[in-house]
């Protein structure tokens, strides 16, 4: 089944149900979003982004939600599949860092989902 | 297609070891940045380089050096290990500069512990 809450490390769902990784970020400056799927053992792996002019944005299977007023994300994930089993982090950006070259990309802490059989 | 690689996969480094840390991409990137990982949180940038030749400072740079001389190759720099370096460090190339509308590639990662 589906979870709301805010920081949860861990997400457990029944394999076929929707998931829904939450995603709280700081800064009100940041403009552009970006949801990565780490699988254990490997680096990040980009899913979507968003920009901070759109409310809504989806790809396959995947859907991202962006509540600019309370500074809140969210991931969706439809028909959850066991190769869905990951570490998903939002990422935000804002202001470059010193040299004005790099995003300043800042990542969350991540949510764990875990998929039940 | 190799994409990003990273050597070695896993380092045990004693306290005032140096070592270097290997990544090199074949996707002929510009740029190309070392992240490190801590456990349970997110990455956090270390050094970033927008061509042979650049580079530049992340959010943590402070214990690390990194060199550009190859448009394939950035090399992370450990001189003085210490025990707040244990890390799992990732290399990215994006074929645009920064992370807005473009895909970053990530290596599998080096777990480094220093003791």
């Amino acid at each position: 089944g589906e979870n709301v809450g805010l920081h949860l490390p861990t997400l457990s769902v029944q394999e076929g149900d929707n998931s829904i990784i939450n995603c709280a970020y700081s800064n009100s400056a940041s403009d552009y979003f970006i949801w990565y799927k780490q699988e254990s053992g490997k680096g990040p792996q980009f899913i979507i982004d968003i920009r901070s002019n759109m409310d809504k944005r989806q790809g396959q299977r995947v859907t991202v939600l962006l509540n600019k007023t309370v500074k809140h994300l969210s991931l969706q994930i439809a028909a959850t599949q066991p190769g869905d089993s990951a570490v998903y982090f939002c990422a935000e950006i804002s202001t470059p860092y010193s040299g004005g070259g790099a995003d300043g990309l800042t990542f969350g802490k991540g949510t764990h989902l875990i998929i039940q059989p | 297609n190799a994409g990003v690689t990273q050597t070695p996969k896993f380092r045990i480094l004693k306290i005032g070891q140096s070592m270097t840390l290997q990544c090199t991409q074949d996707m002929n990137h510009n740029y190309m940045y070392w992240y490190r990982q801590d456990p349970g949180m997110g990455l956090k940038l270390i050094y970033y380089s927008v061509g042979a030749g650049i580079t530049d400072k992340g959010e943590v740079p402070n214990g690390y050096n990194v060199s550009r001389s190859t448009t394939e190759d950035f090399p992370l720099r450990l001189e003085l290990a210490a025990p707040s370096q244990t890390s799992v460090y990732f290399c990215a190339s994006t074929h645009r500069l920064g992370h807005r509308g473009t895909e970053a590639f990530f290596g599998q990662g080096t777990r480094l512990t220093v003791v």
